[in-house]
């Protein structure tokens, strides 16, 4: 079936310093892949919606600047959080759509990065 | 606009008891549906989806039919094991290719031996 790989699976960085997360597609091609922050004991938020060889669509209240976003080709997008501080700690977690599905599409999501800024 | 609804949980059972989790929706055309579960510390995993009215996904045990007149998507399983203890979303998409998922704000299940 279809994987999705993140990496890394958590990373502790210090306050100001910038964090690079990849979501990578390993056996399928997805033109669409989405960023989700999720905090202790709740749901997903959905960050950002990447798309392949254009701009992220970013969510209202999300700084795309904090939060870059580059997806260059159809199996890999990266997340970048910017001169990170305590409150950028959290579970990120990636989603790719893959491109070949038809009417019975599906999310694959990877296994999650957590962050922990110091 | 689109939103989910899950029951509060945290939801605790013994083992081999019957579960349910509560699952309404809100949305504008014909959507598909979905659970994930997701276990501690890891990412989320499709436990089964229904893209029409009637359908029922199944997976591990676990069913949910996709009610329109009710506009439901009950998860329910006969017979839980401890290892069933994760915290289950429920999820809606759109038919379209491009469109985004929309979670509830999911229920913690746990099951005690």
């Amino acid at each position: 079936g279809a994987v999705v790989s993140q990496h890394p699976s958590w990373v502790i960085c210090k306050s100001g310093t910038s964090v690079k997360i990849e979501c990578r597609s390993l056996d399928f091609q997805a033109t669409t892949m989405f960023w989700y922050r999720q905090f202790p004991k709740q749901s997903l938020m959905l960050m950002a919606t990447s798309n392949e060889g254009s701009k992220a669509t970013y969510e209202q209240g999300v700084e795309k600047d904090k939060f870059l976003i580059n997806h260059a080709s159809l199996t890999l997008s990266t997340l970048t959080v910017t001169s990170a501080h305590p409150e950028d700690s959290s579970f990120y977690i990636c989603s790719a759509r893959d491109r070949g599905a038809g009417a019975n599409y599906g999310y694959t999501f990877g296994s999650g990065t957590r962050l922990t800024v110091v | 606009g689109n939103s989910v609804t899950q029951m509060e949980g945290p939801v605790t059972l013994s083992e081999e008891a019957f579960l349910t989790i509560n699952c309404t929706y809100t949305a504008t055309g014909y959507p598909s549906l979905f659970w994930y579960v997701q276990y501690p510390g890891e990412g989320l995993q499709l436990l089964l989806k229904a893209t029409k009215a009637d359908d029922k996904g199944s997976n591990k045990g676990f069913e949910a039919t996709y009610r329109k007149e009710t506009t439901s998507f009950h998860l329910e399983k006969g017979s839980v094991q401890v290892s069933d203890s994760a915290v289950y979303f429920c999820a809606l998409g759109p038919r379209s290719n491009t469109g985004k998922l929309i979670f509830g704000q999911g229920t913690t299940l746990q099951v005690k031996p």
